[in-house]
């Protein structure tokens, strides 16, 4: 198993602003996702975070808006930049090892923006 | 394309009845299926995986390749399994259908 933390767990932002939330794992893990659940909704996957390169984002999120560091194997950020209040949702981290298909999830961060 | 369907957004069923949670995937190949639950304040965690063939909290699921499905059940529902319920699919990274919300009634 991995042990995942978020930092912050919570936040209220205003719109215009930028707010970067912070994934750190107890190991090392090849493999970090960023997902986003609005509320009442299923988790959608906004961007797999590659450690070394440019993160893999899928269709509908843009690196413009979601800028994902990786700079090593246990700890990712993702900035939710120029919110709005559609931004308002829980940001949630996950962790892979390669070969094994089994997630391990953060405790979310759960971002409001007025 | 991979895709995993759930059909039901909310499931309720009465306590000590039998729970049956759907789950019907798309996928080209041999597929690696996992549900996850997410308790009430509680992060997502993984409930079981197919290949494991294990009983988790009283729930079983058994994949089967004819009808692509691989439903989550438990022959007496308890209170403390209200929860959402998300069937999931692995390939290079995990697809994960759009949940069930499961609420058991008292």
């Amino acid at each position: 198993s991995a042990v995942i933390s978020q930092k912050p767990s919570r936040d209220i932002c205003q719109r215009g602003t930028s707010l970067t939330i912070q994934c750190q794992v107890d190991s090392q893990v090849t493999m970090m996702f960023w997902y986003r659940q609005q509320p009442g909704q299923s988790l959608t996957l906004i961007a797999t975070a590659n450690q070394g390169s440019e993160a893999t984002y899928e269709s509908g999120f843009v690196i413009d808006k979601f800028p994902i560091s990786r700079p090593n194997l246990t700890f990712s950020t993702l900035t939710v930049s120029n919110m709005s209040p559609e931004d308002s949702s829980i940001y949630l981290c996950s962790v892979q090892r390669t070969g094994i298909y089994e997630q391990y999830f953060g405790p979310g961060t759960r971002l409001t923006v007025t | 394309a991979q895709r995993v369907t759930q059909p039901e957004k909310l499931l309720s069923v009465f306590k000590g009845a039998p729970v049956e949670l759907k789950c019907n995937y798309s996928y080209s190949g041999s597929p690696e299926l996992f549900w996850y639950v997410q308790y009430s304040r509680q992060r997502l965690q993984l409930l079981l995986r197919h290949i494991s063939r294990e009983s988790i909290k009283g729930f079983t699921a058994d994949l089967n390749k004819g009808e692509t499905s691989f439903h989550l059940k438990k022959p007496f529902a308890q209170e403390e399994d209200s929860a959402m319920y998300y069937c999931a699919l692995g390939d290079d990274k995990i697809i994960f259908g759009k949940g069930t919300r499961l609420h058991i009634l008292p």
